[in-house]
């Protein structure tokens, strides 16, 4: 149980499309996911923290126009990058909160994202 | 803020080797420790976890105490295989509830044959 899912798992675009990226909780409900971003050979930096029915919060430094996060359902919860450049090409990750276990999370496989 | 600390790699062992990978923390509380692993061009798997003092940890070989007066989460396994390959996080949780986890800056682990 507790599987986490994105799509896709990578994504090549052009400087200055929009890219949606899907993260999905397949058998719970969570009403707290959690987007990350990885730098090659870095560690995970928290970008913003997703409540279903509610605006996202956002850490510092990071821009909420440019990353939009939508959390319409209990299993659903979406991260669109806007207007992508180079510099936006990363390796997205999510996770999501199951309640009542030890504020462990599961995290989704990644998404790739490629911006030429 | 809380924060935590682990070991930089990259840790280089021969198969069958005995790993540590060093991990301390700065937390206000009672925080949970976990430790995550990522495979090449995968995302992260919880490897274990413990969420109070003295607790072990424990999965597929692997190990790690929760050290209160070190403030520490070492993680170690006695006998590495070449499937251990990979980048290991260590991570916290600072309190109950959603929270979103405070992470290590990762240490990559080859081991070969």
């Amino acid at each position: 149980g507790a599987v986490v899912s994105q799509h896709p798992s990578w994504v090549i675009c052009k400087s200055g499309t929009s890219v949606k990226i899907e993260c999905r909780s397949l058998d719970f409900q969570a009403t707290t996911m959690f987007w990350y971003r990885q730098f090659p050979k870095q560690s995970l930096m928290l970008m913003a923290t997703s409540n279903e029915g509610s605006k996202a919060t956002y850490e510092q430094g990071v821009e909420k126009d440019k990353f939009l996060i939508n959390h319409a359902s209990l299993t659903l919860s979406t991260l669109t990058v806007t207007s992508a450049h180079p510099e936006d090409s990363s390796f997205y990750i999510c996770s999501a909160s199951l309640s009542g276990k030890n504020n462990e999370q599961f995290f989704g496989p990644g998404t790739r994202l490629t911006v030429l | 803020g809380d924060s935590v600390t682990q070991m930089e790699g990259p840790v280089t062992l021969s198969e069958e080797a005995f790993l540590t990978i060093n991990c301390t923390y700065t937390a206000t509380g009672y925080p949970s420790l976990f430790w995550y692993v990522q495979y090449p061009g995968e995302g992260l798997q919880l490897l274990l976890k413990a969420t109070k003092a003295d607790d072990k940890g424990s999965n597929k070989g692997f190990e790690a105490t929760y050290r209160k007066e070190t403030t520490s989460f070492h993680l170690e396994k006695g006998s590495v295989q070449v499937s251990d390959s990979a980048v290991y996080f260590c991570a916290l949780s600072p309190r109950e509830g959603n929270t979103p986890l405070v992470f290590g800056k990762g240490t990559r682990l080859s081991v070969i044959a």
